[in-house]
């Protein structure tokens, strides 16, 4: 079946520095990849529409000189979270699909902690 | 803007019990998903409601679609302790590949 990898899982940084997460369809290729937040004991939300070959779409409030996202092949988009600050600390996790009308393909997620 | 709620928030349920999971939505759209999250992990594939009136079943879960009504519920039976996690419906916006979430409903199961 389809495999999305997001890495790192885990990563802990002190405020102020930039911190890249890796999205990968493993098996299959992805023109649009989807990145979401979710805060503890809240629900996903979504970030930004990563578009393969061109600017990411971003939804509202959210800040794309803060979250920068490059999706520069059909398998790889990441996200890259610039001048970290302890309220970015949150659960962000990817989703692809072979083909747009296809269900989304979640990654295992990333939990960022900023010090 | 698609708005996709839930309810309840919060379940407590006792081991051996019937509950439902209701998932409202405020646009039309023909595609829903249930997810399953356990803590500290990703999502789950539960189910994928594509059609009006669409049920799948798996398990002691079962999962159906109104579109009409803008509605789909998760229908647990005889709950078992295992089945305690969060869950989530998402709705896909119509055109768009974009899934918007639920607010989620934290099931915890007693024994």
């Amino acid at each position: 079946g389809a495999v999305v990898s997001q890495h790192p899982s885990r990563v802990i940084c002190k405020s102020g520095t930039s911190v890249k997460i890796e999205c990968r369809s493993l098996d299959f290729q992805a023109t649009t990849m989807f990145w979401y937040r979710q805060f503890p004991k809240q629900s996903l939300m979504l970030m930004a529409t990563s578009n393969e070959g061109s600017k990411a779409t971003y939804e509202q409030g959210v800040e794309k000189d803060k979250f920068l996202i490059n999706h520069a092949s059909l398998t790889l988009s990441t996200l890259t979270v610039t001048s970290a600050h302890p309220e970015d600390s949150s659960f962000y996790i990817c989703s692809a699909s072979p083909q747009g009308d296809q269900p989304q393909h979640f990654g295992d997620g990333t939990r960022l902690s900023i010090l | 803007e698609l708005k996709v709620e839930q309810n309840p928030l919060f379940l407590s349920m006792q081991e051996g019990k019937n509950y439902t999971i209701y998932c409202n939505y405020s646009t039309t759209s023909d595609r829903l998903y249930w997810y399953r999250q356990d803590p500290g992990k990703s999502l789950e594939s539960l189910f994928v409601l594509l059609s009006n009136g669409a049920v799948k079943q798996e398990g002691r879960l079962m999962a159906s679609l109104d579109t009409k009504a803008r509605l789909s519920t998760l229908h647990i039976t005889a709950a078992v302790h295992d089945l305690s996690a969060t869950y989530f419906c998402a709705v896909e916006g119509s055109g768009t590949y974009k899934y918007i979430f639920g607010t989620g409903t934290r099931l915890k199961v007693l024994a």
